[in-house]
């Protein structure tokens, strides 16, 4: 089955900084490539997704690249703010319905 | 739109109890929802998938008679922790497909505690 590895486990960056986040994955048919942010005790947040058809995705302060002959996608947040302190988490699948998460990334952005 | 909720947010219950936790979709018809647990600081464990009208499918080492599930209708999941232990006590979390392109969107929790 896909296996997810992501890093680091631990982020710590000042407001106002970048903060990368990097995933690698094993199957070289994964398709869809999510990123959710999970706030203390609450739900998955899916903050942005990227398919295999397109190298990168931006969203405001947030996009994801992909580079599928790697197999790895990042996760970039330019100009962090307090508010985006929380866990966030790759995922990987051929298709949205069958996900493998990564480990997580506990990001702590500091004033 | 993709709006997933859960019932209850947070139950405690004697060992030897039955727990259901209700999965709905409010704004979208969803074929197919998903059943994760989360260890604290851990990442999701996927314990099986749910399909409407059919029978969950389970994934490897998820104990199919402890952990019922009923998706009898496009926005309603049921998981049910039959018997419950200590053990099992963990945040359970649903999620939902929303197709057109696909993505899946997941419901605020449940923590279960069994003392």
């Amino acid at each position: 089955g896909e296996n997810v590895e992501q890093h680091p486990s631990t982020l710590s960056v000042q407001e106002g900084d970048s903060a990368v986040i990097k995933c690698t994955y094993s199957d070289s048919a994964s398709n869809y490539f999510p990123w959710y942010k999970q706030e203390l005790g609450k739900r998955p947040q899916l903050i942005i997704d990227i398919r295999s058809n397109v190298g990168e995705k931006k969203d405001q302060r947030i996009a994801v690249t992909l580079n599928k002959t790697a197999k790895h996608f990042s996760l970039h947040i330019t100009e962090t703010q307090p508010e985006d302190s929380a866990v966030y988490f790759c995922a990987s699948g051929r298709t949205a319905s069958k996900l493998t998460f990564g480990t997580g990334t506990r990001l702590q952005v500091t004033l | 739109g993709a709006v997933v909720s859960q019932h209850p947010s947070w139950v405690i219950c004697k060992s030897g109890t039955s727990v259901k936790i209700e999965c709905r979709s409010l704004d979208f018809q969803a074929t197919t929802m998903f059943w994760y647990r989360q260890f604290p600081k851990q990442s999701l464990m996927l314990m099986a998938t749910s399909n409407e009208g059919s029978k969950a499918t389970y994934e490897q080492g998820v104990e199919k008679d402890k952990f019922l599930i009923n998706h009898a209708s496009l926005t309603l999941s049921t998981l049910t922790v039959t018997s419950a232990h200590p053990e099992d006590s963990s945040f359970y979390i649903c999620s939902a497909i929303l197709a057109g392109p696909e993505q899946q969107f997941f419901g605020p929790g449940t923590r279960l505690t069994v003392l």
